[in-house]
């Protein structure tokens, strides 16, 4: 099984700061790599599918990157909707499975 | 397209549940759903998923043999049914659709509380 590990589990950060979230997988899965924004008890919103492809309707500040077993999102210029939980997920094969999250606060 | 559960369910250890995922606007059988579980203040957990057009099904290892996916096209749902329910089967569950394109879950139920408890 393929085993996603992300890092920060946290990070606090202010509006207008730069944000990167690190999603290393323990095998490789070329570009089956999307990511997740989830605010409190609310669904899981898809934010990057194929690593670096902008879900329709998302801001070009959030964007994407890398291949094989590292990527990372990249937040520019904070907003004050972006303070949410960040989960990275793999579709190479299954069982597909998820990193274990990244909180962004304020 | 969307994806509309059915409501929270309160059982007890032992017991089985059955949580419905209704799909509207597009056509049922062309997609893949999918099934996430979230405990309480925990991260997002894969349960497994169904190809309706071919009636296959993949679980999460930990789920096997207590989990069954099934889906009615007519119906435009899809039902997942956990038995043998633990207090750590408590959890909201999710279902969503995965895009054939790019193999995420594009679209997302509401969630379903189910609580486990004696």
């Amino acid at each position: 099984d393929i085993q996603m590990t992300q890092s920060p589990s946290s990070v606090s950060a202010s509006v207008g700061d730069r944000v990167t979230i690190t999603c290393r997988a323990s095998e490789t899965i070329e570009t089956y790599l999307n990511w997740y924004q989830q605010k409190p008890g609310k669904a899981p919103n898809l934010l990057i599918y194929a690593a670096s492809t902008l879900q329709t309707g998302v801001p070009s500040r959030f964007s994407g990157s890398g291949s094989g077993t590292d990527f990372a999102l990249t937040i520019n210029s904070l907003q004050p909707e972006d303070f949410a939980t960040y989960y990275c997920q793999q579709s190479y094969n299954s069982p597909l499975s998820f990193g274990g999250g990244t909180s962004v606060e304020i | 397209v969307q994806l509309v559960q059915s409501g929270a369910e309160v059982r007890t250890p032992g017991s089985s549940v059955r949580v419905s995922c209704k799909a509207s606007g597009d056509t049922f059988n062309s997609f893949t759903f999918t099934w996430v579980r979230q405990a309480p203040g925990q991260g997002l957990e894969w349960v497994g998923r169904i190809i309706p057009i071919i009636d296959i099904t993949n679980y999460a290892q930990r789920f096997q043999g207590r989990i069954s996916i099934t889906a009615n096209e007519s119906a435009s749902a899809t039902f997942l049914v956990l038995s043998s329910l633990k207090s750590d089967d408590t959890a909201v569950y999710y279902c969503a659709r995965i895009d054939d394109d790019s193999d995420a879950f594009d679209i997302w139920g509401q969630g379903t509380m189910v609580i486990v408890s004696s």
